[in-house]
């Protein structure tokens, strides 16, 4: 059970614009910058996103975050298959003294 | 080029220990935190353990009850991380990762190990 709760999968056709959700509390993501991963089949994460909305060179653009109260989302645009993965979202925890990890999201492009 | 290392993966009883190393290169390593998050099969990314740069400061995951101790050596460019009394819950793919600052207290991992697979079981 993860402190940062994630839609379990998220779809979408080639093209088109999908978000993903992550739901905090005001001891992680109410107080505490937002960061995305990206896990791509039989890889290691890479990070995404940093501080709430900032994209680490390399990344396309995309690739948005935002974040609202103690919630965020990452958004991609003009979704490729080559995004089929599993994206985390991540926050460090003031209550827990730890970074808590969102359960993950599976992305399908149909 | 930041390159992460991991080894010390294996096959081990429960109850059991084993040390993971973490060689970093391409970085100051004494001036970035760094951590390990672990991944069991067929699951989410899970925190284990961050430390300082400088080595002072130490955090763990509250499910790791004192099992697992987090150190480094600089002058060596490696981290260590010390697990014991190992349950077959501890099974994962174990991943290094470099935090993008010297405190550890971020959830900012900008690069990252390829990992290294324990397996715990009798």
């Amino acid at each position: 059970h993860s402190v940062l709760t994630q839609p379990p999968s998220a779809s979408g056709t080639p093209g088109q614009r999908v978000t993903i959700s992550c739901s905090g509390s005001s001891s992680n993501i109410g107080s505490k910058y937002v960061y995305w991963y990206q896990q791509l089949p039989g890889t290691a994460p890479i990070l995404l996103i940093y501080r709430n909305n900032q994209r680490p060179s390399g990344v396309p653009d995309r690739f948005s975050g935002s974040k609202s109260g103690t919630s965020a989302s990452l958004a991609i645009s003009g979704l490729r298959s080559e995004d089929e993965g599993d994206y985390y979202c991540a926050a460090w925890d003031d209550s827990l003294s730890g970074v808590v990890f969102g359960g993950g999201t599976k992305l399908t492009v149909l | 080029e930041v390159q992460l290392l991991e080894s010390g993966g294996g096959l081990v009883q429960p109850g059991g220990s084993l040390r993971l190393s973490c060689a970093a290169s391409g970085f100051t390593f004494s001036n970035y935190a760094m951590t390990w998050v672990r991944q069991a099969p067929g699951k989410g990314l899970e925190w284990v353990s961050a430390i300082s740069g400088s080595g002072d400061t130490t955090y763990y995951a509250d499910s790791l009850k004192g099992r697992f101790t987090l150190s480094r050596d600089n002058s060596k460019n490696t981290l260590y991380l010390q697990m014991n009394s190992l349950r077959v819950e501890d099974t994962a793919v174990y991943y290094c990762a470099k935090v993008a600052l010297a405190a550890a207290d971020a959830g900012w991992f900008d690069s990252w190990g390829q990992g290294t697979l324990v397996t715990v079981s009798s």
